[in-house]
């Protein structure tokens, strides 16, 4: 079965500094691997995925994250916060090789930028 | 515009009452899908459909129907809504394994 953690609930950074949010992932076969991010009162936005290829993907608001496979991770950074990066963010997980393409996601870690 | 839209956004009702949550694309994508999302625990699949009159459970299927007789209309039925599926829904469409929310339906059951 497919898993996804997100093992911290609440990270803060302050405004400018570089902030990383944390995925680990279980699946059988190979990962597709997704960052979402929920805004208040909002529906989830794509931020980018890892399908192959470079480890390092770039997304959009100046995201990027890195698929580490002997890890099992798929962390979620930024070089330099902003006020309006506060939101909640989520990691999922498909296995590629099940083609029924059910998505799993984590829990979600609310990030809190300070100015 | 290319949008998930879901109805309504908002429901109280009581235990028992047969509902409906609407949800409808206009991005013409095969896949769709419905989720709740409770604290601490994410968002978790409800119902899936590969295509038109292909339907799948998710990880928390009990309680809840769903159809697909069109491709751009995905409905979430509750037969029976029970106090604990008082969630946060949300629907969804994919293309190339990108899924594209809708608003959210909040519902309240009594």
């Amino acid at each position: 079965a497919q898993s996804v953690a997100q093992p911290e609930d609440q990270v803060n950074v302050a405004e400018g500094n570089p902030l990383t949010v944390k995925c680990t992932y279980s699946v059988s076969g190979n990962p597709y691997l997704f960052w979402y991010v929920q805004y208040p009162n909002r529906g989830l936005q794509f931020l980018l995925k890892y399908i192959t290829g470079d480890n390092l993907v770039k997304g959009s608001y100046g995201f990027e994250a890195e698929f580490n496979k002997s890890q099992t991770s798929f962390h979620l950074k930024k070089p330099s916060a902003l006020v309006s990066d506060s939101a909640l963010y989520f990691c999922a997980v498909r296995d590629k090789d099940n083609y029924g393409q059910n998505f799993v996601f984590g829990p979600g870690t609310r990030l809190s930028v300070l100015p | 515009e290319a949008q998930v839209t879901q109805n309504p956004r908002y429901l109280i009702t009581v235990t028992g009452k047969k509902l409906t949550v609407t949800c409808s694309q206009n991005m013409n994508h095969e896949y769709m899908s419905w989720y709740r999302q409770d604290p601490g625990l994410g968002l978790r699949q409800i119902y899936y459909s590969m295509n038109v009159e292909v339907t799948d459970k998710g990880d928390v299927p009990e309680g809840y129907k769903v159809s697909r007789k069109e491709k751009r209309n995905f409905p979430l039925i509750l037969e029976s809504p029970s106090p604990n599926q008082t969630s946060l829904y949300f629907c969804a469409s994919s293309y190339a394994d990108t899924q594209y929310f809708g608003p959210g339906t909040r519902l309240t059951v009594l």
